[in-house]
């Protein structure tokens, strides 16, 4: 099984300014996504992380709020821009594995913004 | 598409009775189906998986869970609660042949009393 590291695990931030999160992944995946999880609610994917080009948006996020890198097969980040007290969460990398479609997740990064 | 639900935001129980959180998926093809605990504060931990083998699946800590096709289920049990099994379960469905992004039920919160 694949472990991700994702850093960092907590953050205050002031508002107007961004943070950027990062995983990395000991094996390759053949998919990475990012999720965000409000307070008391599940998981909401953000967006699927393609190796290479422009990430794919779920309805209700944008890119220019939450650009996402992936260069490689193994490696990811997400920035959360321009930050508003409503953007504080916990935010998630999840990776697929080759084999088995298992997923994988970082242990993920508990945002505050004041 | 595909989608699951879990039928009951919260369960509470007694310690040493039985555990019963529920889980229904929706999927156009075969899916990959999994039970993750998510202590306070912590991150999501893997409890078990289904991926087209055994449909009876065993897992971490006692918990297991049954594949039932015909119903559309992977309940999750466990024979006897320990005080250390509150937390907040998700299930969590991927589809093989068709979507591979992993798709979270809302939650389901597990409390314990003594």
């Amino acid at each position: 099984s694949a472990v991700i590291s994702q850093k960092p695990s907590r953050d205050i931030c002031q508002r107007g300014t961004s943070l950027t999160i990062q995983c990395q992944v000991d094996s390759q995946v053949t998919m990475m996504f990012w999720y965000r999880q409000q307070p008391g609610q599940s998981l909401t994917l953000i967006a699927t992380a393609n190796q290479g080009s422009e990430a794919t948006y779920e309805s209700g996020f944008v890119i220019d709020k939450f650009p996402i890198s992936r260069p490689n097969l193994t490696f990811s980040t997400l920035t959360v821009s321009n930050m508003s007290p409503e953007d504080s969460s916990i935010y998630l990398c999840s990776g697929i594995g080759a084999v088995n479609t298992e997923a994988f997740f970082g242990q993920g990064t508990r945002l505050t913004v004041v | 598409a595909q989608s699951v639900t879990q039928l009951d935001s919260h369960v509470s129980v007694s310690e040493g009775t039985p555990v019963l959180l529920r889980c229904n998926y929706s999927s156009s093809y075969s899916p990959s189906l999994f039970w993750y605990v998510q202590h306070p504060n912590k991150g999501l931990q893997l409890l078990l998986k289904y991926t087209s083998a055994a449909t009876l699946v065993k897992g971490i800590n006692g918990f297991e869970a049954e594949f039932k096709k015909s119903e559309t289920s992977f309940h999750l049990t466990k024979p006897s609660a320990h005080m250390s099994d509150a937390a907040e379960y998700f299930c969590v469905v991927i589809g093989s042949g068709g979507s591979y992004i992993p798709t979270f039920g809302r939650g389901t919160s597990l409390i314990v009393h003594p």
